[in-house]
Order: structure tokens, then sequence, then C-alpha cells
């Protein structure tokens, strides 16, 4: 089993709402991340979890909080998101956090689209 | 100046060409990966090298340390090849990425 598996696909929710973005993976992997992909824009880093271990927040707004419960499964909770946050949600595995030596290929989901009214 | 930058920014070509996409980098790297992306979609990990060139298919990946360049080469390309192809280097945690090449493969 090589995939990555998010839920939901698409997501709408307004301002006020709690929702949560899942995501799992069945590779042994101990890197999890979250990306966010504006449309026609790279994806840019937002969390990355190593054994379950929060290890890197680019600076991401409180409003974001992910959560890894254990190493197969990692969320994303929602809370008062803008607008401007509607994006694709990509979450992405590694067998282990690499900063430098190469050796970390990335798994990708298909991605959760996020709608924000 | 990007610190990855990819050539052409966008290629039409019609089925069966064969279709070379160009990466540059000017930082220091371990990895280099080419990705895959179909619209509206997940990404898909094409190739992830450091040296030399690989080999999957139709898709080949060469990579020149020295000169910090890269080109995936698709060989008879197809309609379902057409997506965005994005060049990525760095290790898995910090990967800086390039803006992408859409690429079109008419039948």
């Amino acid at each position: 089993d090589t995939e990555v598996t998010q839920t939901p696909k698409h997501l709408v929710m307004g301002m006020t709402n709690k929702k949560s973005l899942k995501c799992e993976q069945h590779m042994g992997h101990r890197a999890m991340y979250w990306y966010k992909q504006k449309a026609k824009k790279p994806p840019e880093l937002m969390f990355v979890y190593s054994y379950e271990k929060l290890s890197i927040n680019e600076s991401v707004p409180s409003r974001f909080s992910p959560e890894c419960p254990n190493s197969s499964l990692l969320n994303l909770h929602l809370h008062a998101l803008q607008p401007e946050d509607s994006a694709l949600y990509l979450c992405a595995s590694s067998q282990d956090r690499s900063r430098d030596q190469g050796s970390g290929e990335l798994f990708f989901g298909e991605g959760s689209r996020l709608t924000v009214l | 100046k990007n610190e990855v930058e990819q050539s052409p920014q966008n290629l039409t070509a019609q089925e069966g060409e064969f279709i070379t996409i160009n990466c540059s980098y000017s930082v220091g790297i371990s990895a280099l990966h080419w990705l895959q992306q179909h619209p509206g979609g997940g990404i898909v990990s094409l190739f992830m090298l450091s040296s030399g060139k690989k080999k999957h298919g139709r898709l080949i990946a060469t990579i020149n340390i020295q000169e910090k360049h890269s080109s995936l080469h698709i060989t008879a390309s197809h309609p379902r090849d057409s997506a965005v192809y994005i060049c990525a280097v760095g290790g898995s945690e910090k990967l800086v990425f390039g803006k992408g090449m859409k690429l079109t493969v008419n039948p």
C-alpha cells in the first residue's frame, strides 16, 4: 500500500464552523506533512510531524491546528477560517524527516479542496 | 531570482512527441524531486534523484550536480501526460518548489 488517503475530498465551511481534515498512510512512514496550495502556485509547507511530534510550524495562524494521534494518522483542525484560507490542502508522508540527506521521497495524497464562505 | 527555475512555463505538444522539461537551481541540494500534478488533483512523486539518471516507463530524469540542472524527458507523449510538472529541491522537510510547467499533449 503506497497510498496517502485524505478525507474529505471537498469541504465547504462558514467562517464560524469547526471542521477537520484527515490524512492516513499505512507505509510505516514516520514523517507527515501538511501543505497548502493556492491555484496555480506551488505547495507551501505548513506543518511537519516527525515520530508523532510537531517538528515544524511554518508560522501558521492558530486557526489551523494540527494533530497526530498515531504514526498513521494526521489531522488538521480548522476553526474560524477566513475566505483567503480557501485552497487545496495536501498531506504527504515520507519514511523519515530529512532536512539535508535527501533520503525522504514524499508521497502525497489527492488533497482536500477547502472553500471558506 | 527564484531558487528553482523551470522552463518552459507552458508547453503544448502533439501526441507522440519527445518532450523535455528543464529545471535549474541556485541552492546547494542533496536531492531533486520531479512531481506531477493533474488539474485539480493531488501530487505524484515521479523521481527523486541526487546524481545521474533514472528511468521509469516513458519518463527519464537526469541531473547534473556541477551545472545545477535537471531535465525530465517524456518519450512518446500521450494526452494523459497533460499535467503540471514541478521541480523541487532539498530534503523532504524543506523542499523549495519551482513554479511548475504546464504540459498539454494534444491527440
